[in-house]
């Protein structure tokens, strides 16, 4: 079945780093992706939504310049957490729905960013 | 504001028992409602979905139960297994075509030997 691929797992640096998380889609073609920040014991939270060619759009309350999308093809998002801080640390995930084969959003597995 | 509500939190039962969680939304633009299981460390994978012109659907040990007029789903895991013990959300897409989901709050189950 159709796999969302999230790399990496688990990514820990030191403050004031960028950091940047890949989402790949990699049997279907993802004109939309979502990302989602997930703290311990809560519910996922949608951060904003990437469009392929265009802007991504933020939810709100979420910092566009802090959080930087780019979603270049068809197959790839990337979020780049910059100047990292420890409250940052979070769990991150993305997903893609398959429009073509109307099949409802695949999660990736998530990415663990340890801030120290 | 949380436009979709789950509960309970968390909910302990013994292996063979039934598990029973509940959510109920009050968009009626809603049209899908999936259920997604996360283990620790993963992403969610879909479980079981569905749409409001049917009121139960089954998949394996697996039951949507879904009252439009209450506008309530629920989700219900016959001979609750230890591997079934993870993170259940329920959730609801605002549009068809938009793949926007509204995430429930979560409820871990813990399912005993």
């Amino acid at each position: 079945g159709a796999v969302v691929s999230q790399h990496p797992s688990r990514v820990i640096c030191k403050s004031g780093t960028s950091v940047k998380i890949e989402c790949r889609s990699l049997d279907f073609q993802a004109t939309t992706m979502f990302w989602y920040r997930q703290f311990p014991k809560q519910s996922l939270m949608l951060m904003a939504t990437s469009n392929e060619g265009s802007k991504a759009t933020y939810e709100q309350g979420v910092e566009k310049d802090k959080f930087l999308i780019n979603h270049a093809s068809l197959t790839l998002s990337t979020l780049t957490v910059t100047s990292a801080h420890p409250e940052d640390s979070s769990f991150y995930i993305c997903s893609a729905p398959d429009r073509v084969g109307n099949q409802p959003q695949h999660f990736g597995d998530g990415t663990r960013l340890s801030i120290l | 504001q949380q436009q979709v509500k789950q509960s309970p939190q968390s909910l302990i039962v013994q292996k063979g028992g039934i598990s029973i969680i509940n959510c109920a939304y009050e968009n009626t633009a809603f049209d899908y409602f999936p259920w997604y299981q996360q283990f620790p460390g993963k992403g969610p994978a879909l479980l079981i979905a569905i749409r409001p012109d049917v009121s139960e659907k089954k998949e394996g040990r697996f039951t949507i139960s879904f009252n439009k007029s209450a506008k309530q789903f629920s989700l219900h895991i016959m001979d609750s297994q230890p591997g079934d013990s993870a993170t259940y959300f329920c959730a609801a897409h605002v549009h068809p075509n938009d793949y926007k989901l509204s995430f429930g709050a979560g409820t871990t189950v813990t399912v005993r030997a």
